[in-house]
């Protein structure tokens, strides 16, 4: 099945720093998803963007939906050990399906 | 409490024995949907279904079963289980199709022996 590329895989950065995650696709997507997950739980959802070239904040969190509509980054700034998890990008079809398909995902661990 | 819950968490079994995950949401959401985890593969959507009566595959349909007879439940049906379907099940819901606000719900973990 359809993957997104996500970079990187995961990631060692200490308390304070800021951390930059990317997704990419060989298809245009409609829209941008950005998750984290939480160890033994569901995804919950961070940020979502509609707009190629839109740029979302939601806190520490900065996300970007590419013009070319294939790829986003997001952003965490000043990290702190909460951060910690897996973060997910997600993006729903655009082919007339509502399919989602999401990112394999970036594990972050904070160092305090 | 808005929420998703799915039934079983965790569940034990053997090859080629049916097996139904429940599925169920309190949000009237349109959209429900279920997706797989596996170590390095992210999430992927089995199946999703726009509103009562209405199902479509995702992108690894192969060997599961749903439907949505009520709104608010969408059971994941596996007739006949084998150990490539061992993993982590979420189901999700949304207001709508068009809507970026999934809910997860907290998981079922299969292992299929």
């Amino acid at each position: 099945g359809q993957q997104l590329n996500q970079s990187p895989q995961s990631m060692f950065i200490q308390e304070g720093e800021d951390v930059s995650m990317n997704c990419t696709s060989s298809s245009i997507f409609n829209t941008w998803l950005w998750y984290k997950q939480d160890p033994g739980e569901g995804p919950v959802l961070l940020i979502a963007l509609y707009k190629a070239g839109e740029l979302t904040s939601n806190g520490r969190l900065t996300a970007q939906f590419g013009i070319t509509r294939k790829d986003s980054f997001l952003n965490i700034s000043a990290s702190i050990p909460s951060d910690v998890g897996i973060y997910f990008c997600a993006g729903q079809t655009t082919s007339g399906t509502y399919k989602y398909i999401f990112g394999t995902g970036t594990r972050l661990k904070v160092l305090a | 409490e808005a929420q998703v819950t799915q039934n079983p968490r965790y569940l034990i079994t053997v090859t080629g024995k049916k097996l139904t995950v429940t599925c169920s949401q309190n949000m009237n959401h349109e959209y429900m949907s279920w997706y797989r985890q596996d170590p390095g593969l992210g999430l992927r959507q089995i199946y999703y279904s726009m509103n009562v009566e209405v199902t479509d595959k995702g992108d690894v349909p192969e060997g599961y079963k749903v439907s949505r007879k009520e709104k608010r439940n969408f059971p994941l049906i596996l007739e006949s289980p084998s150990p490539n379907q061992t993993s982590l099940y979420f189901c999700a819901s949304s207001l709508t199709g068009f809507s970026y606000e999934q809910y997860f719900g907290p998981g079922t973990r299969l292992t299929v022996t």
